[in-house]
């Protein structure tokens, strides 16, 4: 298995733009997590999904934020319109059912917005 | 929902030497706690964990204890090596919007001085 994988792995995008994450979970894992990271907050969590579902977003910092997951091997994190304040490492990470606790990361995207 | 406080913020070693790091939490019905850890530029990865049955567990030259009444658990690492230095995350298990999800602590960035 190729893990979690994130593309783009480095964004820089100007102010106003619309930016795209995306992450493919590790197939058969039905919990999908992504977090923000930064120096000064650490891993927030924005949004995850089990089996397709958001179930709590409660991390989503503003409107501007929205995630999908059309299907169980795709997701996306969408910016619009992307701020400077905005700049930090998305993660991406997936989990299996109940009895798999441990959570697999993807390797991020470092997103830069000037 | 589960609160992860984590201590030191930043820790500075002699190679050789062994380095401490401590998680409290909040929810005491919280039954699993890992431990990651983030290389400079990469992603956060499972190193060692434990489950609240367990009050300590050893791999290698890394050690994690459990104090469930106290509600703190630890992670130690023996005869430090220059490789250790990264930022080290605990993290809990804990209820969160109709599901068991981990909270993170904000993390330590371990410096192995050689």
């Amino acid at each position: 298995d190729a893990g979690v994988i994130q593309s783009p792995r480095h964004e820089v995008t100007e102010m106003g733009q619309e930016v795209t994450l995306r992450c493919k979970p590790i197939s058969g894992h039905d919990y999908l997590f992504w977090y923000r990271q930064t120096m000064m907050r650490g891993l927030e969590l924005l949004i995850y999904f089990n089996n397709n579902v958001p179930i709590d977003d409660s991390g989503m910092p503003e409107d501007r934020f929205s995630a999908k997951m059309p299907n169980a091997s795709f997701s996306t994190l969408k910016i619009q319109p992307s701020e400077p304040r905005d700049s930090a490492v998305y993660f991406c990470a997936t989990r299996g059912g109940s009895r798999e606790d441990g959570y697999t990361f993807g390797s991020g995207t470092r997103l830069t917005v000037v | 929902g589960e609160n992860v406080e984590q201590h030191p913020s930043t820790l500075s070693v002699q190679e050789g030497d062994s380095a401490v790091i401590k998680c409290t939490y909040s929810d005491s019905a919280s039954n699993y706690f890992p431990w990651y850890k983030q290389e400079l530029g990469k992603r956060p990865q499972l190193i060692i964990d434990i489950r609240s049955n367990v009050g300590e567990k050893k791999d290698q030259r890394i050690a994690v204890t459990l104090n469930k009444t106290a509600k703190h658990f630890s992670l130690h690492i023996t005869e430090t090596q220059p490789e250790d230095s990264a930022v080290y995350f605990c993290a809990a298990k804990g209820y969160r919007a109709g599901s068991y999800q981990l909270t993170f602590g904000k993390g330590t960035k371990l410096s192995v001085i050689p």
